[in-house]
């Protein structure tokens, strides 16, 4: 059974940082793609950062670009978010997921709420 | 950045009933789209993808058309279960983008 275990989120003053994992487990990690699409209360859904499964390609949706890194560690089963000069508009759940072979998001985690407020 | 807009906003409807979504996009995104489901404090589940195919243990009462700019999701007969927020995904380009959503309410 697949399963997805995000971590690391939390309440932190605009300007900190957070580091949010997801734990996988029931399917080769390493051979698919992952993600994070994040969803600021009451709102839609917004794709944040995606890594391939090798880890060799990294994308990012604009406004996170230089302040979020996305990594994994294929010998653990883990992928990362690192979160930095947080802002207001960050606050949101964030939400792990992993392609399937078509490139689409098939299982996700249930998710961890990063809030940035003073 | 590709923008995919979904209409209607909200879709007042009964059990039993025939409801039809509609995604666009700003540009052609070939057959790379997806229909997401999402209940109130839940992750989104993934429906339909390549415009057409359902994902595994997906009821077959889901079906989506479409290709290029203009997509349909289409639930044949709305069981208790199906009233929620739809969404419609692309992956034509990065960034992937969401539609803003669709709620599917109880009539």
């Amino acid at each position: 059974e697949v399963q997805l275990l995000e971590s690391g989120g939390g309440l932190v003053q605009p300007g900190g940082s957070l580091r949010l994992s997801c734990a996988a487990s029931g399917f080769a990690f390493s051979s698919y793609g992952m993600g994070w699409v994040r969803q600021a209360p009451g709102k839609g859904l917004e794709w944040v950062a995606y890594i391939s499964g090798s880890g060799s390609g990294t994308y990012y949706v604009d406004s996170v670009k230089g302040r979020f890194a996305i990594s994994r560690d294929n010998s653990e089963n883990t992928l990362y978010l690192q979160m930095n000069s947080l802002r207001v508009e960050d606050t949101a759940v964030y939400y792990c997921a992993k392609d399937n072979s078509g490139r689409y998001p098939d299982y996700w985690g249930q998710g961890t709420l990063a809030t940035v407020s003073s | 950045e590709i923008v995919l807009t979904q209409s209607p906003a909200t879709l007042s409807l009964s059990p039993g009933e025939r409801a039809t979504l509609s995604c666009r996009a700003s540009q052609s995104v070939s057959s790379y789209l997806a229909w997401y489901q999402q209940k109130p404090g839940q992750a989104p589940r993934l429906l339909i993808y390549d415009a057409s195919d359902r994902a595994t243990g997906i009821p077959a009462r889901f079906s989506g058309s479409g290709s290029g700019t203009d997509f349909t999701l289409t639930i044949s007969s709305l069981e208790p279960e199906d009233f929620a927020v739809y969404y419609c995904q692309q992956r034509s380009l990065w960034p992937r983008t969401f539609g803003q959503g669709t709620k599917v309410e109880i009539k």
